[in-house]
């Protein structure tokens, strides 16, 4: 089983800033099938990133994916309010497919 | 408009049964894996595993397979979620998903039902 990590688990920015996010695999992950997942507090999460750096429908061009391997990132060029939330990384291209624990971005 | 929705909050006692579901709607329902994502309170996304609804092709997490049966109706386009004996620690939201493309069962999930809670207590 692949382990994703995420560190650290918490970031703390202010409006505005641009933010990096980690994902770090265990193993390398095939065909770099790897995502990128928001998820608001009561809500069900949300697909920004797929295939470790291609868009979802509708995800504005602030957030871009990049890696490939084992280490992966998630950058978010400039946070605007609604992008404080919980970022999780999902690897998909072997089974099981895993999720990391998340990081949490929250307002300085 | 493409969507997944799930049945209502259930509360349970321990060793009770239960199956919740997942209907989707305004896409080709056979044609896409479905999955489940367990998240317990306070906590991060466990993927449970996935079907196929057109011959119900099913792939298990290994810290799932037994635990939990997955299954499909493709005629009334909905996933299930069952378990045979419920345990307080199973006390927690449970997603379905769509995966991203068509018929690949190595894929993102793109399309988020809105979760089921699931309480289990004596």
């Amino acid at each position: 089983e692949i382990v994703l990590t995420q560190s650290p688990a918490t970031l703390s920015f202010s409006p505005g800033e641009r933010a990096t996010l980690s994902c770090g695999a265990s193993q390398s992950v095939s065909r770099n099938y790897l995502a990128w997942y928001q998820q608001k507090p009561g809500l069900a999460p949300r697909l920004l990133i797929y295939d470790a750096s291609s868009r979802a429908t509708g995800i504005p061009d602030r957030f871009s994916g990049s890696g490939s391997g084992t280490d992966f990132t998630l950058t978010i060029s400039r946070l605007e309010p609604e992008d404080f939330a919980v970022y999780y990384c999902q690897q998909y291209g072997s089974s099981p497919r895993t999720f990391g624990q998340g990081t949490k971005v929250e307002i300085k | 408009e493409v969507q997944l929705v799930q049945s209502g909050a259930e509360v349970k006692k321990p060793g009770e049964s239960l199956k919740i579901s997942c209907k989707g709607s305004g896409y080709s329902f056979t044609n896409y894996w479905i999955g489940w994502v367990r998240q317990m309170p306070g906590k991060g996304l466990e993927w449970m595993g996935i079907i196929y609804p057109d011959d119900s092709d099913t792939r298990y997490s290994p810290s799932f397979q037994g635990q939990v049966t997955i299954s499909a109706d493709k005629s009334i386009s909905t996933a299930y979620l069952q378990w045979s004996s419920l345990k307080a620690s199973d006390t927690a939201m449970y997603y379905c998903a769509r995966h991203h493309d068509y018929s690949t069962s190595f894929d993102a999930f793109d399309i988020w039902g809105q979760g089921t809670m699931v309480t289990v207590s004596s």
